[in-house]
């Protein structure tokens, strides 16, 4: 039983590149997030997702898109990478949404 | 609105005791602890919703104060495994699942 899947889970872009970042769960879960996590921010919601076809938008969405492809599946795309996108991204699913939501390994992304 | 968190950081001794406060300036649905070691992803340890009702793990308790917007985590008899980054999550409306994170206290247990 894998959890939660992040791929991949280093990276590093040129100001300007887009990517993609993969997130995979087994457990069936409707809830999906995709967190950032700055040193003495703690973490951050950029974007979630209560069911498949539903997203909704988080504390901090500028500069990113997601798309909820399937139940499983949850990526969060930058379409022009900046130096403040530079963080830890972590991908969470929970079931119901208000009980323990399950993490992630991470994906460090650095913009250079 | 961030949660705050107090204190920022703290230093024990194994078996001694500690309190993490998270208080908000909102109305909250529940509060959610996670801890998370260097590294590694945060681990979920309670949540607390309004009514009274936990659900958590045995070894770790914390109390939710709905009038004051305020919650509490205690970790007693401290052990070496309970170091770590320590992050409430508030929720303002039920079933969203949608977690502000406070900033964190880091807790470091010595020998």
């Amino acid at each position: 039983n894998a959890g939660v899947t992040q791929t991949p889970k280093f990276q590093v872009l040129k100001t300007g590149q887009s990517m993609t970042l993969q997130c995979a769960q087994d457990m069936n879960h409707n809830s999906m997030y995709w967190y950032r996590q700055d040193p003495g921010m703690g973490l951050r919601l950029i974007y979630y997702s209560a069911s498949e076809g539903t997203t909704d938008k988080g504390e901090v969405p500028n500069g990113y898109n997601v798309s909820r492809l399937n139940k499983r599946e949850f990526s969060l795309r930058l379409e022009s990478a900046a130096p403040s996108q530079t963080s830890v991204y972590f991908c969470a699913s929970s079931e119901p949404a208000n009980t323990e939501a399950f993490f992630g390994q991470g994906t460090r992304l650095t913009v250079v | 609105q961030q949660p705050v968190q107090s204190p920022q950081a703290v230093i024990l001794r194994e078996g001694e005791d500690a309190v993490i406060n998270c208080s908000s300036s909102k109305a909250l649905y529940s509060v959610h602890w996670y801890r998370q070691k260097h590294g590694e992803a945060p681990v979920f340890l309670m949540i607390l919703l309004k009514g009274g009702e936990q659900k958590g793990h045995e070894k770790i308790s914390a109390s939710f104060n709905e009038k004051k917007q305020q919650s509490s985590l205690y970790l007693t008899a401290s052990q070496l495994s309970y170091s770590g980054t320590y992050f409430c999550g508030t929720e303002r409306s039920s079933n969203t699942g949608k977690l502000i994170f406070g900033q964190g206290t880091t807790l470091q247990v010595k020998p």
